[in-house]
């Protein structure tokens, strides 16, 4: 069965620290790996797919990057308006569902 | 314009009650997923219909029953309510069945007393 354990379970931060969130995953192989952002209050919004290993995708602040054991959500010069639960999910093959991590609640003080 | 929606936001019952939660997408997608999120913010699939066909039944009590009338609704029905299925229940949709990325609806908060 699909595992995703995320790191740290909370994270707080001053404004313009940069840092990173880590999701650990056991598949039996990956389709794909999923970052969310869920605000309080509101489902969670898509950020990024990776595929394979030494895969990266930026959005403003954030990059995703992935190895065959983990992800990593890098997080540069954070501001405040980054404060929410980041997910992280997988889709393995012969799986049809998506499998969630319990997600970092970031918090990024002015 | 709100791709995946939910109504109604907020559910508050009895236990023992019966109730529904409804969700549409405009996005074109084949495929929608009903989700429970518990106070610890795990989000874990119950159901997913592709086309309006059952694809994901996941270990769920049968007091809980999906009906998708076309493939733009979901709607999630839930028999004699419990004080364990108080939680925010999610519906998503994708593309296609294989499509992986899912687009969030706002969430439906459910407390049962």
């Amino acid at each position: 069965e699909d595992q995703v354990t995320q790191s740290p379970e909370a994270l707080r931060l001053q404004e313009g620290e940069s840092s990173s969130l880590n999701c650990s995953y056991t598949v039996s192989g990956l389709r794909g790996l999923f970052w969310y952002r869920q605000d309080p209050g509101k489902g969670p919004e898509f950020l990024f797919t990776l595929y394979s290993a030494g895969e990266e995708k930026e959005k403003e602040r954030l990059k995703a990057t992935l190895t065959k054991k983990e992800s990593f959500l890098h997080i540069t010069a954070p501001k405040p308006e980054d404060s929410a639960t980041y997910l992280c999910a997988v889709h393995g093959f012969g799986n049809e569902k998506l499998t969630f991590g319990t997600g970092t609640r970031l918090t990024i003080i002015p | 314009d709100t791709a995946v929606s939910q109504t109604p936001k907020y559910l508050v019952t009895q236990m023992g009650n019966d109730k529904s939660i409804k969700c549409e997408q405009n996005l074109g997608h084949d495929t929608m997923y009903w989700y429970k999120q518990d106070s610890k913010k795990f989000l874990k699939i119950m159901f997913s219909y592709n086309n309006k066909e059952l694809i994901i039944n996941e270990t769920v009590p049968n007091r809980f029953s999906p009906k998708s009338p076309d493939k733009a609704h979901l709607n999630l029905h839930i028999n004699s309510l419990e004080l364990g299925d108080s939680a925010v229940y999610f519906c998503a949709s994708s593309q296609k069945r294989d499509q992986e990325t899912q687009y969030f609806g706002p969430g439906t908060r459910l407390l049962v007393l």
